[in-house]
C-alpha cells in the first residue's frame, strides 16, 4: 500500500533558525496536506499542494510539491517558539484516504 | 460555527470494557473520517463514512472495532472487548465533500486508555 515517509523525526533549532521537514510517498499523489499538530492538541489544517512543481507561502512557511508529485518540503524561515508542534504530510493518492506521515516534531529553543 | 465535536476527551476502559467514542461533524459536513495516532506515531486512517453510509473501512480492524453514523445523530466509532493496545488517541475529521481534495477539519479528539 501507499507509504509516505517523513524525515527528521524530531528537529530541535534555536530561536531564530530555519527549519525544513521533508515528506517522500512511494506512489505519484494526486495532492498534499500538511498538518500542524501542537502538544496535546489536534491537527490544523495548515495548506494543500495540487499541482506538479508548487510552491505556496505563508508568511515565514514555504511549501513545496515536487515535480513527479511524489515528495514535499515545509520550510520555516527564522523558527519562533509559537511553531512548536509536530509538523505532518498527509497525501492523497486518488482515493479518499489520506496517508500521514509520521511527522517532524519541532522544538525551538528560546 | 461550532467545529467538529468529539466525545467524551478522555476515557478510560479496563481490558474486555467496551468503548464508545462520539463525533459529531462541523454543521454542513456529511463525510466523516476516523483516525487513530498512537504516541509519536502518525495519525493512522480508519474509516469514512457519509451518512447511513460506510464508504471505506479498510485501515479498520476486522474484529471488535465497528463504525457508524446514523441518519440522526453523530458518528459512533465503538470498540468492544478493549485490549492495552487499544490505548492511543482517537481523531474524527470532517468535510463538507468527498475525498482527499478537500481540507479535513479534525475534532480535538479522545484519548482511550486501556488498564
Amino acid at each position: 500500500g501507499q507509504q509516505v515517509m517523513q524525515i527528521p523525526q524530531y528537529q530541535h533549532v534555536q530561536e531564530g533558525e530555519d527549519f525544513t521537514t521533508y515528506c517522500n510517498s512511494s506512489t505519484t499523489l494526486s495532492n498534499i496536506q500538511w498538518y500542524k499538530q501542537r502538544p496535546g492538541g489536534h491537527p490544523v489544517f495548515l495548506i494543500q499542494l495540487v499541482k506538479s512543481g508548487e510552491v505556496k507561502k505563508q508568511k515565514r512557511l514555504t511549501f513545496q510539491f515536487g515535480e513527479a508529485k511524489k515528495n514535499s518540503s515545509l520550510h520555516i524561515t527564522a523558527t519562533q517558539t509559537t511553531d512548536v508542534g509536530t509538523y505532518f504530510c498527509a497525501g492523497e493518492a486518488g482515493s479518499y484516504q489520506l496517508t500521514f506521515g509520521k511527522g517532524t516534531k519541532l522544538s525551538v529553543i528560546p | 460555527n461550532a467545529g467538529v465535536m468529539q466525545n467524551p476527551r478522555h476515557l478510560v476502559r479496563r481490558r474486555g470494557q467496551e468503548a464508545r467514542l462520539r463525533c459529531s461533524p462541523m454543521k454542513g459536513h456529511s463525510h466523516v473520517y476516523w483516525y487513530r495516532q498512537l504516541p509519536e506515531e502518525g495519525l493512522k486512517f480508519m474509516v469514512y463514512l457519509q451518512k447511513e453510509n460506510i464508504i471505506d473501512e479498510s485501515g479498520m480492524p476486522k474484529e471488535r472495532f465497528s463504525a457508524e453514523f446514523p441518519k440522526e445523530g453523530p458518528s459512533i466509532l465503538r470498540i468492544q472487548q478493549v485490549v492495552r493496545g487499544d490505548s492511543a488517541a482517537y481523531f474524527c475529521a470532517s468535510s463538507p465533500i468527498a475525498g482527499g481534495y478537500n481540507e479535513q477539519f479534525f475534532g480535538p479528539g479522545t484519548r482511550l486508555t486501556v488498564l
